[in-house]
């Protein structure tokens, strides 16, 4: 049974940066129907996507969030990471990491819905 | 970006009615090459991460109990309970995944009645 579990600091400075590791467990990140992604949910606020890596390394990122996001995967130790540059309290959130199916659209291998999902972190920015 | 609107915010159901969750999103999610309509629906309850539910607007996920359905095309999706249990009181989530940033909607509360 795939699962995945979150990890790193949960306490961030402004302007520094949140960096999160999500260790797959039970599956292989190499997995060729499988992108990986982070999502993120405020406290009492709804889902945000941040962004999706598949094991070769292609990404897709949040426009809102790109200049600041960088996602990277580690197919030796079967995980991704994610780094968020320059915080702020409004990246206060629970931090989730996700299995996403990948899915053939057109020309391109593109991520799909989440299917498996870590416990989440929350993590909190200040000071 | 495409936005995904769920109505009600809030819903109230007696254990065993029909509960009934809507989607609308600002443009079509069809792929019209494959025919599918690219959405999802979660289930979330307090504490833990949200479990998928359907996905292609109506294919139920393993294990997943029937009587959850997922029904609509092109902008507008339905999640339905058939009858509902105490322990579907949750919050309910649709997502699209058809161009990104992938978006979901702001979550219907469902509670009994």
């Amino acid at each position: 049974q795939l699962q995945l579990q979150e990890s790193g600091p949960g306490l961030v400075k402004p302007s520094e940066t949140l960096s999160l590791t999500c260790t797959v467990s039970g599956g292989s990140i190499s997995s060729s129907s499988s992108y990986w992604g982070w999502i993120r949910q405020s406290p009492g606020k709804g889902l945000e996507w941040i962004g999706s890596i598949y094991y070769s390394g292609s990404t897709f990122y949040n426009p809102s969030l790109k200049s600041r996001v960088t996602i990277s995967v580690d197919t030796s130790k079967n995980q991704f990471s994610l780094k968020l540059s320059s915080v702020t309290a409004a990246d206060t959130a629970v931090y989730f990491c996700a299995r996403v199916q990948a899915v053939d659209t057109g020309m391109l291998r593109t991520p799909a819905y989440f299917q498996h999902w870590g416990q989440g972190t929350l993590v909190t920015v200040s000071s | 970006d495409i936005v995904m609107t769920q109505s009600p915010d809030s819903l109230a159901v007696s254990l065993g009615e029909r509960a009934t969750i809507n989607c609308k999103s600002s443009q079509s999610i069809l792929y019209r090459s494959n025919n599918k309509n690219y959405l999802a629906w979660y289930q979330q309850k307090p504490g833990q991460p949200p479990k998928l539910l359907i996905y292609w607007a109506s294919t139920r996920e393993s294990g997943v109990p029937d009587r959850f359905s997922g029904s609509g095309s092109g902008t507008d999706f339905t999640l339905t309970i058939s009858s509902l249990q105490a322990e579907d009181v949750a919050l309910y989530y649709c997502h699209q995944y058809y161009t990104p940033p992938f978006t979901f909607g702001q979550g219907t509360r469902l509670e009994i009645k």
